[in-house]
């Protein structure tokens, strides 16, 4: 298996803009997570997904932020408008479960900067 | 509610020293604990994981934790610190939605 697969790796874009972040999981997993990793707040759960059903959002930062999941094998994450405030690496994961001992397979990241 | 804390934001040690990395979680039952890693620009990987089947677990590139329930512990440890590895490193518990806020490990030649 390729492992997650997330794009882009890099995105670079002006304040107001709108950005979308792609994540493919590993096929079988029945979990998806997105995460935000900034400096300042180090790594921290934005929603995820069991399913395909949003279970827990209450990461998101604000109605700028959405995340979609329409099929197991794809997710997204938007940011309309985005704020330079918003700058940080956007990591997705996948899980065969959220508890016990089953591990989660994060992607390479997506490095996002908001101008 | 489950919580870890990662009491050292920052290591520091000499290649080959040994390596400790502390960590002490808060769960009303018996938990899972993982360490990952973060290499520099990458995403994070498993180093180890505990699943109450032994208390020390030995994970990847010699690194080793220890499951203390007394103590409500799960160090990471490492005999001999290489240059590689030099990174950032998570405890996490069961749920996998808590990260610790990751301990930095430097290693000096």
């Amino acid at each position: 298996d390729a492992g997650v697969i997330q794009s882009p790796r890099h995105e670079v874009t002006e304040m107001g803009q709108e950005v979308t972040l792609r994540c493919k999981p590993i096929s079988g997993h029945d979990y998806l997570f997105w995460y935000r990793q900034t400096m300042m707040r180090g790594l921290e759960l934005l929603i995820y997904f069991n399913n395909n059903v949003p279970i827990d959002d209450s990461g998101m930062p604000e109605d700028r932020f959405s995340a979609k999941m329409p099929n197991a094998s794809f997710s997204t994450l938007k940011i309309q408008p985005s704020e330079p405030r918003d700058s940080a690496v956007y990591f997705c994961a996948s899980s065969l479960a959220t508890g016990g001992f089953h591990e989660q397979f994060f992607g390479p990241g997506t490095r996002l900067t908001v101008l | 509610a489950q919580s870890v804390t990662q009491l050292d934001s920052h290591v520091s040690v000499s290649e080959g020293t040994p390596v400790l990395l502390r960590c002490n979680y808060s769960s009303s039952y018996s938990p899972s604990l993982f360490w990952y890693v973060q290499h520099p620009n990458k995403g994070l990987q498993l180093l180890l994981k505990y699943t109450s089947a032994a208390t020390l677990v030995k994970g990847i590139n010699g690194f080793e934790a220890e499951f203390k329930k007394s103590e409500t512990s799960f160090h990471l440890t490492k005999p001999s610190a290489h240059m590689s590895d030099a990174a950032e490193y998570f405890c996490v518990v069961s749920d996998k939605r808590r990260f610790g806020a990751g301990t930095r490990l430097t290693v000096k030649p």
